[in-house]
This record gives C-alpha cells, sequence and structure tokens, in this order.
C-alpha cells in the first residue's frame, strides 16, 4: 500500500534553533519527492521537489535530502524564525509523464517556532 | 499574477442545501485540482482537470459531488445535498506542462461548514 509517514507530528522549537523533519514513504514506483509548507488558512507552497538522482536540494535555510534505497528523506530548517511556525507536508509522486494525478500525501509536522 | 483565486473564502450553510465553490487557476495552467483538508485525513484528491477535460474522478466521495471545467479560467466545486461530514477546508491547485516535476499552486482555500 502506498503511503507516506511523517514524524513528528508535532514540534515546538525556540527560534534561532535548527529542526529536522523526517518522511518515510512506501510509495512504488517513485518518481519525485516534494516538501510543501502550509501556513495557517493558507494553501500548500512548494519548497522543493527532487527526483531519484538527487540526494539533496535547498531552498534559502530549508535543505531536503532524499535516500531512495531506504525510502527516507529530511527537510532540515537552519536557525529557525518565527514565520517558520507552519505544517510541513511530505508528497510523493509514482509517475514519470503527468505526475500530479498521482501525489500521495502524509499528514504534516505541525512546527511552532517560540520567541 | 494574482495566483490560484477560491471563493467563497468561508461559507456556512445547513444541511441539505447545495453549495458551489469557485476557483481561476493561474493563466497558463492546464491542469486544475480539487483537493478536500481535514485533521482526521490530511490533503486527499477528489478530481483533477487536464485542459478543462475531467481526468481522474476517482476521489469524488460520492454523487453528491460534482465537478466542471466550463473553460481554462474557471472551474466549480458543487456538493447537494451537503452533510455535516462534508465540512472541510478544499483547496483548488493549478499547474502547467512539464517533464514530471511540476510545481502545484494552491489556492487560499474554502472553509466549508455544513451544521
Amino acid at each position: 500500500k502506498n503511503q507516506v509517514e511523517q514524524s513528528p507530528q508535532s514540534l515546538i522549537i525556540l527560534e534561532g534553533k535548527n529542526c529536522t523533519l523526517q518522511c518515510n514513504y512506501t510509495v512504488s514506483p517513485f518518481s519525485n519527492l516534494r516538501w510543501y509548507k502550509q501556513d495557517t488558512g493558507r494553501g500548500p507552497v512548494s519548497l522543493t521537489i527532487m527526483t531519484f538522482s538527487e540526494n539533496t536540494k535547498s531552498n534559502g535555510r530549508y535543505t531536503a535530502t532524499l535516500d531512495a534505497d531506504t525510502k527516507q528523506s529530511s527537510l532540515h530548517i537552519t536557525a529557525s524564525q518565527l514565520s517558520d511556525s507552519a505544517s510541513y507536508i511530505c508528497v510523493v509522486s509514482t509517475d514519470r509523464g503527468s505526475t500530479l494525478g498521482r501525489l500521495y500525501f502524509g499528514r504534516g509536522t505541525q512546527l511552532t517556532v517560540w520567541p | 499574477d494574482a495566483g490560484v483565486i477560491q471563493s467563497p473564502r468561508h461559507e456556512v450553510t445547513e444541511m441539505g442545501q447545495e453549495v458551489t465553490l469557485r476557483c481561476k487557476p493561474i493563466s497558463g495552467h492546464d491542469y486544475l485540482f480539487w483537493y478536500r483538508q481535514t485533521m482526521m485525513r490530511g490533503l486527499e484528491l477528489l478530481i483533477y482537470f487536464n485542459n478543462n477535460v475531467p481526468i481522474d474522478d476517482s476521489g469524488m466521495p460520492e454523487d453528491r459531488f460534482s465537478a466542471k471545467m466550463p473553460n481554462a479560467s474557471f472551474s466549480t466545486l458543487k456538493i447537494q445535498p451537503s452533510e455535516p461530514r462534508d465540512s472541510a477546508v478544499y483547496f483548488c491547485a493549478s499547474a502547467r506542462p512539464s517533464r514530471g516535476n511540476e510545481k502545484l499552486f494552491f489556492g487560499s482555500g474554502t472553509q466549508l461548514s455544513v451544521l
């Protein structure tokens, strides 16, 4: 069964600290993995997209890693800011053509950054 | 670009009433998606269109749900009759053709409450 599991479910950190969010998946065949940030009351916004051949990808203070062998991904946030408080959603795609109809969503990690 | 525009932002209705959600995708995007988000189930794909044609509606929960895309700049999701279990946030998203790494752009969602 194609599934995407994220951990932890929620996380609280102090401003300026680093954190790492985890994503494990059983989706097969794998095409790409995406991380989205969803602010409260808003739609998800894409942070990174990684294909099978990519091990790491950065977007500012966000760095995503991918291990396709173990089917694990992580999202590392450096020097957290209050604006990083959001839900972070891991999404895995299976098709190699039009991938968007075959996306599997994790339930998200709710990150809260305290001053 | 104004992004994906959804209306209304909030909808409160009574059980049995008809509800119509509206979406304007980003100009030039050939794909349009309707998602539903709940605390219990996270984000779920309801239906998606390519060039105004419905491609996959297997996520539509039952016959009470219907979606149309009469032209490239407008889509509706209709629930008739509505039930309390339909209460959720409904997102519209659009994307343009790419080679497997299409980025989804989400609207801000419609918060639906069925009393």
